[in-house]
């Protein structure tokens, strides 16, 4: 079975500063598929940044990218520059396999609070 | 990317009715789901909508409280049925482009969601 861990319940961080969101991962599967989602109060989920098992350099997307150590089963979602906007929950979801489709798990999420 | 739609964005029911939620994507796309957020959770996956044939249901749920259509390759509706407070939740469509060998590397999008209150 595929778990996804989020121990983070709740982070703070300061304006213009980076911020560390963490996750870590468990399958048996090698190829597998990391993403990292973005839920504003508005309740939509918006597609952050994704990583894939067999990349072999870390995702980049804008002011987010994540830190992939495959060794140690974990997938942190770093901000940097964080914004007020960027104030919101933060799922981080897996999906792996190749044998067919496999649904995505998701974490419990992290509610990141970025004050002025 | 696609672009997805739900319909209504939000709505208060009283108990016992029901209630169907749309999802239209923008194109024509492989595999269709639906999501429940209850308050304060993560995403459950409630069903895959399959064009053409029944949904595929998660443990947990079923198709006399939760009946699925997806008549084509961009529309799908959820229907809470008989409902309860307990159904009190977002619920989310969401759709990827691929599937088979290679769909785990595949982005899943997600609508705006349907934030229900059963009274």
């Amino acid at each position: 079975a595929q778990k996804i861990t989020q121990t983070q319940p709740g982070m703070f961080v300061q304006e213009k500063e980076a911020v560390t969101l963490d996750c870590t991962y468990d399958t048996s599967d090698p190829s597998y598929g990391l993403f990292w989602y973005k839920q504003p109060s508005s309740g939509e989920m918006i597609f952050l940044i994704y990583q894939g098992s067999y990349d072999q350099q870390n995702a980049t997307e804008g002011r987010y990218s994540l830190n992939f150590q495959k060794a140690r089963k974990s997938a942190n979602l770093v901000i940097s520059a964080s914004q007020l906007g960027d104030s919101a929950m933060y799922f981080c979801a897996m999906r792996g396999g190749n044998t067919g489709f496999q649904k995505l798990v998701f974490g419990t999420g992290t509610r990141l609070l970025v004050s002025p | 990317s696609a672009v997805i739609s739900q319909k209504p964005s939000r709505d208060i029911c009283q108990r016992g009715t029901s209630l169907t939620i749309q999802c239209q994507v923008d194109s024509q796309v492989t595999m269709m789901f639906w999501y429940r957020q209850q308050p304060g959770q993560s995403l459950t996956l409630i069903a895959t909508a399959n064009q053409g044939s029944e949904a595929t249901y998660e443990s947990g749920f079923v198709i006399d409280k939760f009946p699925i259509s997806r008549p084509n390759l961009t529309f799908s509706t959820l229907t809470v049925s008989n409902m309860s407070p307990e159904d009190s939740s977002i619920y989310l469509c969401s759709a990827q482009s691929g599937r088979g060998e290679f769909s785990y590397q595949e982005t899943q999008y997600f609508g705006p969601g349907t934030r229900l209150l059963v009274l």
